[in-house]
């Protein structure tokens, strides 16, 4: 059955540092990936997605994610941190049914 | 291009009362998705609906039905409401081909507050 971990629920982080949130994941076959945030009583916002091809995606925002089969992991990465990334960061995998890891709540600190 | 759109923003329901959830797909889009999200938790799937049909569900007992109309829009019902119904209802939709081929990346809608006391 597919999964998806996000070890930290919580992490903080300075403005202009950088960032990784790691999600790890189960899946039988070739997984689709992605990324969402998500604000206080917002709904989901697609930062970036994997479903084949180059394992280093670019999403919105900054944002990017590698994909390493070896590892199950699909970790998400920004170079400088803003005040305005601060949010719920959800790590999901599959297709009809996505699954979706429980969350890992970002905090900046100025 | 109109995004997914949800109602109502929010919803009060007493435990045992049934309750209705609306969605509108995105422009294009076939399938409409709905999950859970409970406090503190990540979104759980719900079911999907491809064609008017389900096509797929999680592990969400009966009381959890749902419809899709032929504008793709779709309804989620929940009858006898229970206190760990409480959450946001969130709507996702999608494009998928009419072979049933692999579906497109889901667009969220702004999800429904449900609060049943």
């Amino acid at each position: 059955a597919q999964s998806v971990t996000q070890p930290d629920i919580h992490i903080t982080v300075s403005e202009g540092a950088s960032l990784e949130l790691r999600c790890n994941y189960s899946y039988g076959a070739t997984p689709y990936l992605f990324w969402y945030v998500q604000s206080p009583g917002q709904g989901l916002q697609l930062l970036l997605k994997y479903f084949s091809g180059d394992t280093l995606v670019q999403g919105i925002k900054g944002f990017e994610a590698e994909f390493k089969r070896s590892q199950s992991s699909f970790n998400l990465r920004k170079p400088s941190v803003h005040w305005s990334d601060a949010a719920e960061y959800f790590c999901a995998v599959g297709g009809n049914d996505m699954r979706f890891g429980a969350g890992t709540r970002l905090t900046v600190k100025p | 291009e109109t995004g997914v759109t949800q109602s109502p923003t929010h919803l009060i329901k007493t435990r045992g009362q049934q309750v209705t959830l609306r969605c509108s797909s995105q422009s294009g889009h076939n399938t409409v998705s709905w999950y859970q999200q409970a406090l503190g938790q990540g979104p759980q799937f719900i079911f999907q609906y491809y064609r008017e049909e389900e096509n797929g569900r999680g592990n969400f007992p009966p009381r959890f039905s749902g419809l899709q109309f032929p504008n793709y829009s779709s309804e989620l019902n929940v009858n006898a409401l229970e206190l760990d119904d409480s959450a946001l209802y969130l709507c996702a939709s999608s494009f998928r081909d009419w072979s049933g081929g692999a579906e497109d990346e889901q667009f969220f809608g702004p999800g429904t507050r449900l609060t049943v006391l």
